[in-house]
C-alpha cells in the first residue's frame, strides 16, 4: 500500500522567501508529526497532530514556523521568512494513533540559499 | 529537557562480526522504548520495540535496564546490509511524542 508521501522532495529558496511543505499521510493514520534533521544531526519534533487539532506544537522553532491539517489526512508545514539556518530535511511521519509505530516519509530537503 | 544519548560512531565492524549500541535517557517516567534503522539519506525505520523483559528478532536483540535508564541493541553476525545509523528513540508515559537520541553509526566491511 501508499505510504507516506511529502512533496517537493527537494527545495531551494533565497532567504526570507517564505515555503510550503506537503504530507500525506497513510490513509486512516490520524497522528501525524513533523520533524526536521539537520546535517549530521538528530531528529528534532517540531509539532504532533491528532486529527486536525494540534495537541503539541512545543517543538515548533520560532513564530515564523507553521502547520495545519486539513480533512484528517494533509498537513502542510509553512515556514515564512526563511533564513539560512531552516535547511534541513524535514520528515513527516504518520501513526494509527499516537501508541503506534510511526511510519516516515522520504522528507523535504530544504535548502535557503 | 529530555535527553536521549548514544555514541555516535562509526563502529567499524568486519562481517560475521556481533557489535552492541549503548543509548541512555535522561527521564525516568519514560515508557516505551524502540530502536530505528536510518540508512544514509533515507528516513528512519523502525527496527525494533524493546520491552523490559528484553526481546530478539533474528540476529538482533535489544535490552531494557530501567534501574540503569539504559538501553542497548546487539547485532549478530554482522551483514553488509547492516551498515546505517541506529537511532535510539524514548516516549514517555501517558502521550508523548519520541525523543530520538542522535544516533550510533555501523560501517560493515567486506
Amino acid at each position: 500500500g501508499a505510504g507516506v508521501s511529502q512533496s517537493p522532495s527537494n527545495k531551494v529558496t533565497e532567504k526570507g522567501k517564505d515555503v510550503e511543505l506537503r504530507c500525506d499521510p497513510i490513509s486512516g493514520h490520524t497522528a501525524l508529526y513533523w520533524y526536521r534533521q539537520r546535517l549530521g544531526q538528530g531528529l528534532e519534533f517540531l509539532i504532533y497532530f491528532q486529527g486536525n487539532s494540534a495537541p503539541d506544537k512545543s517543538g515548533l522553532p520560532s513564530d515564523r514556523f507553521s502547520a495545519e491539517r486539513t480533512g484528517e489526512s494533509v498537513s502542510t508545514l509553512t515556514i515564512q521568512r526563511t533564513q539560512q539556518e531552516d535547511s534541513a530535511v524535514y520528515l513527516c511521519a504518520s501513526s494509527l494513533g499516537s501508541y503506534n509505530e510511526q511510519f516516515f516519509g522520504p522528507g523535504t530537503r530544504l535548502t535557503v540559499l | 529537557r529530555k535527553e536521549v544519548e548514544q555514541d555516535p560512531g562509526p563502529f567499524n565492524v568486519p562481517e560475521g562480526a556481533t557489535v552492541a549500541f549503548n543509548c541512555t535517557y535522561s527521564n525516568s517516567a519514560s515508557q516505551s522504548f524502540f530502536w530505528y534503522r536510518q540508512d544514509c539519506r533515507k528516513e528512519p525505520k523502525l527496527l525494533m520495540s524493546v520491552y523490559s523483559s528484553g526481546n530478539e528478532d533474528g540476529r538482533f536483540t535489544a535490552q531494557l535496564n530501567r534501574a540503569s535508564q539504559y538501553i542497548s541493541l546487539l547485532i549478530r553476525d554482522s551483514k553488509l546490509s547492516d551498515s546505517a545509523t541506529y537511532l535510539c528513540v524514548v516516549q514517555d508515559s501517558g502521550y508523548s511524542t519520541l525523543t530520538f537520541g542522535k544516533g550510533t553509526m555501523l560501517l560493515v566491511s567486506p
